[in-house]
Order: C-alpha cells, then sequence, then structure tokens
C-alpha cells in the first residue's frame, strides 16, 4: 500500500461548482499535511497548509484533516477556469518539522469548464 | 528573477550522454531536493540535501549523482543517460528554520528528453 493515495482523475467541472479534492493515507506519523497546485509547465507551488487534525479556510480553499481516518480533502467554492490545475496532497511527520521530506499523492487532474 | 532557477528548462540528449542540471535559489534555504515527476507516478524523490556537507538518496538515485556546490547551488548528474530517464525534473528548497508552514518552493522544471 503506498503511503499516500489520491485518485488521478481527470476530473471536470462547470464553473462555479463546487470542487472536492482527497486524499488518503497509511502512516499515522504524520502532522503536517499541504496542498500544492501545480499549473502546466510549471512547479508546484504551496496553496494550503494545515497542521494536525482540524479545518482551515482561505479564500475559495478549505483544507480539511481528519486524522482518525487519515483522510484529507481539499474544497474549492465557486471554481473558476484559473484554477484548472493538477492538485497535489503532501504531508509528512518528522518531529523536526513540516519540512522534512515531503510525501506527494501522484496529483488530480482538474479542469474548470467556462 | 525567480527563487528557484533551473537550467536548462528543455533538454534533448542521446543515450549514454553526461548531461548537468543545475539548480540555483536565492531564498537563503538551507535544504535542496532533486524529484522527478512523470505521468502517472507522481513526484518522485531523487536525492536531497540538508547542508553542504550533507547529501542523501532519496527513493530513486540509481544512475543519478548530485553535487552541492554551496548552499544556493544543488546540480543533478546523469552519468550516462537513458530513455527511461525522459521526465520533467524538478528542484526545491525548504527552510529548517520556522514552523514549515512556508512548505517546499519548487522550480519551473527541467524537460530532458533522452533520445
Amino acid at each position: 500500500q503506498k503511503e499516500v493515495e489520491q485518485d488521478p482523475g481527470p476530473l471536470s467541472v462547470p464553473e462555479g461548482a463546487i470542487v472536492s479534492l482527497n486524499c488518503t493515507y497509511s502512516n499515522s506519523a504524520f502532522q503536517y499535511f499541504m496542498w500544492y497546485r501545480q499549473y502546466s509547465r510549471k512547479g508546484p507551488e504551496l496553496l494550503m497548509y494545515t497542521y494536525s487534525s482540524g479545518n482551515k479556510e482561505d479564500g475559495r480553499f478549505t483544507a480539511q484533516v481528519d486524522k482518525s481516518s487519515k483522510y484529507i480533502s481539499l474544497f474549492i467554492r465557486d471554481s473558476q477556469p484559473s484554477d484548472s490545475a493538477t492538485y497535489l496532497c503532501a504531508m509528512s511527520g518528522h518531529s523536526g518539522g513540516s519540512n522534512y521530506k515531503l510525501t506527494f499523492g501522484k496529483g488530480t487532474l482538474l479542469t474548470v469548464n467556462p | 528573477d525567480a527563487d528557484v532557477t533551473q537550467t536548462p528548462r528543455n533538454r534533448i540528449t542521446k543515450t549514454g550522454k553526461r548531461i548537468m542540471l543545475e539548480c540555483s535559489q536565492t531564498k537563503g534555504h538551507d535544504r535542496m531536493y532533486w524529484y522527478r515527476q512523470d505521468p502517472g507516478l507522481g513526484l518522485r524523490l531523487i536525492y536531497y540535501s540538508f547542508d553542504v556537507k550533507d547529501i542523501n538518496k532519496g527513493e530513486i538515485s540509481d544512475g543519478y549523482s548530485v553535487s552541492r556546490q554551496a548552499q544556493a547551488k544543488f546540480s543533478l548528474s546523469l552519468e550516462s543517460a537513458i530513455p527511461n530517464q525522459t521526465a520533467l525534473y524538478f528542484c526545491a528548497t525548504s527552510s529548517s528554520i520556522g514552523t514549515g508552514s512556508n512548505g517546499y518552493t519548487f522550480g519551473s522544471g527541467t524537460r530532458l528528453t533522452v533520445v
């Protein structure tokens, strides 16, 4: 079993839809959870960061972590064509901090159609 | 200028050739990483370095070597390129200081094709 599982999609939605992206993981030591967004022919960029369980909201984006279920989610409200990208979940658990060797999901390709 | 610069952006090389991919950063980060990205396989860690004197193998280091010439520079070499090393290569940096909420900073990638 892979440490981090993420459905690669592709996922296609109409503009304005609510998008739900998810990852599951097996390593109970993971404490730091991130979502990266990668546009075509670009490097990934950090979108959301969450420590341990709970929710975090930033504009149209909400990240949720359920450590009891080993399940994380990213919700995008009022999706826009500019949200079309690949979304990668990432996580780590080293006690030295969140920057110790992130483990990435394979990414989900999202297309938001006008 | 970009915080993390990778050169070249694109490269086509022949099987058996030695090739070097370069990465430089202006973030002041102490940690640097090399990943390759393949369709369906995601990002896979090749090598990482936590400081100039610390180099570590990742999950797929065979066929690759690295050099950390300075805190700001980390290069990846393919000693004898083979076609299955055709991929998109990313350099990333991070800092050991702080809460880590800034995550990794990635370069724009090098698209390498081995023919």
